[in-house]
C-alpha cells in the first residue's frame, strides 16, 4: 500500500536559519510527490511537486524539495526561514493502487519559526 | 483571479439535520474533490467527480452524498450529521485526473454539529 510518513510532529527554527521538514514515502512504481502548506483555519496551498526529471524541485515562497530515490525521501527545505512560514506542512503522494483521485497525505508537521 | 470558493466558511447544524456545503471554481477544471479533515489530522478523500462521473471512496459513509450540476459547482450533502462529522471540509479541483496533476484547494468550510 502507498503511504507517506512525516516523522516530526513539530519543527522549531529561528528566523533566518535554514529549515528542513522531512518526508519519506512508500509506493509501487514511480512516485508523484507533493508538498502543501496550511495556515490556521485555511485550506491547503500548493507549494511544489515532483513528477520526473531534476531531483531538486523549486516551488513557491522560496521553498524547494529534494527527491532522493535511494532513501525514498522528499524533504522540504528553505535556506532562510521567516516567521510567516509558521504553519502546518503536508507531504502527499498520489495513489497508484486505489482511486485515481486520491492524494495520500502524511499526518503533517507543524513548523514554528521564532524571531 | 481564478480560484476555488467554498461557502459558507463556517456552518453550524444540529445533530441529524441535513446540511449542504457548496464549492465553486473559476478554473474550469474537469475534476472536483471533497476531503474531510478532522482536527489535527490529514485530509481524507471522500469522493470526486471527473466531469459528471462520480467516484466514491470505499470507506466513505453512505451519510455523505455529492452533486455536481455543472462544471463550476459541486455540493456536499450530509444527510444526518452526527457529532463525529464535525470537521473541516475541503473542496479541491484539478485540470485532469492524471497522477501528476496538481490539486488546488479552497479555503474550507468548518462544520460544527450541536
Amino acid at each position: 500500500a502507498q503511504s507517506v510518513a512525516q516523522p516530526e510532529d513539530q519543527v522549531n527554527v529561528a528566523e533566518g536559519n535554514p529549515l528542513t521538514v522531512k518526508c519519506t514515502y512508500s509506493v509501487s512504481g514511480n512516485p508523484y510527490l507533493f508538498w502543501y502548506v496550511q495556515y490556521p483555519n485555511r485550506g491547503l496551498q500548493f507549494l511544489l511537486k515532483y513528477i520526473t526529471g531534476d531531483n531538486l524541485v523549486k516551488g513557491s515562497y522560496g521553498f524547494e524539495a529534494e527527491f532522493n530515490k535511494s532513501q525514498t525521501s522528499f524533504h522540504l527545505k528553505k535556506p532562510s526561514a521567516l516567521v510567516s512560514d509558521s504553519a502546518l506542512y503536508f507531504c502527499a503522494v498520489r495513489n497508484y493502487g486505489g482511486s485515481q483521485g486520491n492524494l495520500i497525505f502524511g499526518k503533517g508537521t507543524k513548523l514554528s519559526v521564532k524571531p | 483571479d481564478a480560484m476555488v470558493i467554498q461557502n459558507p466558511r463556517y456552518q453550524v447544524t444540529q445533530f441529524g439535520k441535513p446540511v449542504t456545503l457548496s464549492c465553486s471554481q473559476t478554473l474550469n477544471h474537469n475534476v472536483m474533490y471533497w476531503y474531510q479533515q478532522k482536527s489535527s489530522q490529514a485530509p481524507k478523500l471522500l469522493f470526486h467527480y471527473y466531469d459528471k462521473d462520480f467516484n466514491n471512496e470505499a470507506d466513505t459513509p453512505d451519510n455523505f452524498q455529492s452533486r455536481r450540476p455543472n462544471t463550476s459547482f459541486c455540493f456536499l450533502d450530509i444527510r444526518s450529521p452526527g457529532l463525529g462529522d464535525a470537521a473541516m471540509y475541503l473542496c479541491a479541483t484539478s485540470r485532469a485526473g492524471g497522477l501528476g496533476e496538481t490539486q488546488y484547494f479552497g479555503p474550507g468550510t468548518r462544520l460544527l454539529v450541536l
